[in-house]
């Protein structure tokens, strides 16, 4: 089955820095690859995806990369703020299940 | 709409206690799935549906049962409580076109 690893487990920026989470997957039928945004005690709201076909989204200050020849994909967030501090997860696809293998996660920490 | 919604927030039990979890969903989809969450470990698929009328294990399906009830709910039935299974639980909803997940405000349940 997939598996997906997430780096690094934290991660800590100053206000106004960049910051980049990377994940690597296995399974190269994988084709969907969300990115999810967890606050303290919610749960886990999707904040981005990409399917295989495209290489970049952007959303404002949000963006998702994917290379499909290395099996990785990366979240890029510009201008951080201190509301950007939480839990950040990516997931894969299972390639065919209905189903999704996620990372273990990044907590982001923005000081001001 | 109220997307998805898990009763109830908390719950404590003790060793060798039922319960059920409840999930219900207003966005018509056909997808559902419980998770359980664990310091460190990511959000693990306990048991998902993927349409009204079928379930299937996930990757740590042991000690829990499901039903789905109709398209809108899908319960999470835990037979005789044991510490391992404190955690906190999510469920998700979505279509298999997409692969796409949205996901409940969690239920955390703690086991004596």
């Amino acid at each position: 089955g997939e598996n997906v690893e997430q780096h690094p487990s934290t991660l800590s920026v100053q206000e106004g820095d960049s910051a980049v989470i990377k994940c690597t997957y296995s399974d190269s039928a994988s084709n969907y690859f969300p990115w999810y945004k967890q606050e303290l005690g919610k749960g886990p709201q999707l904040i981005i995806d990409i399917r295989s076909n495209v290489g970049e989204k952007k959303d404002q200050r949000i963006a998702v990369t994917l290379n499909k020849t290395a099996k990785h994909f990366s979240l890029h967030i510009t201008e951080t703020q201190p509301e950007d501090s939480a839990v950040y997860f990516c997931a894969a696809n299972d390639s065919g299940y209905s189903t999704l293998t996620f990372g273990k996660g990044t907590m982001l920490l923005v000081s001001p | 709409n109220a997307g998805v919604t898990q009763t109830p927030k908390f719950q404590v039990l003790k060793t060798g206690q039922s319960m059920t979890l409840q999930c219900a969903q207003d966005m018509n989809h056909n997808s559902m799935y419980w998770y359980r969450q664990d310091p460190g470990m990511g959000l693990r698929l306990i048991y998902y549906s993927a349409s009204e009328g079928t379930t299937d294990k996930g990757e740590v399906p042991n000690g829990y049962n499901v039903s789905r009830l109709n398209k809108r709910e899908f319960s999470l039935r835990l037979e005789s409580a044991a510490p391992s299974q404190t955690s906190v639980y999510f469920c998700a909803s979505g279509e298999l076109s997409t692969d796409t997940q949205y996901f409940g405000p969690g239920t955390r349940l703690t086991v004596l």
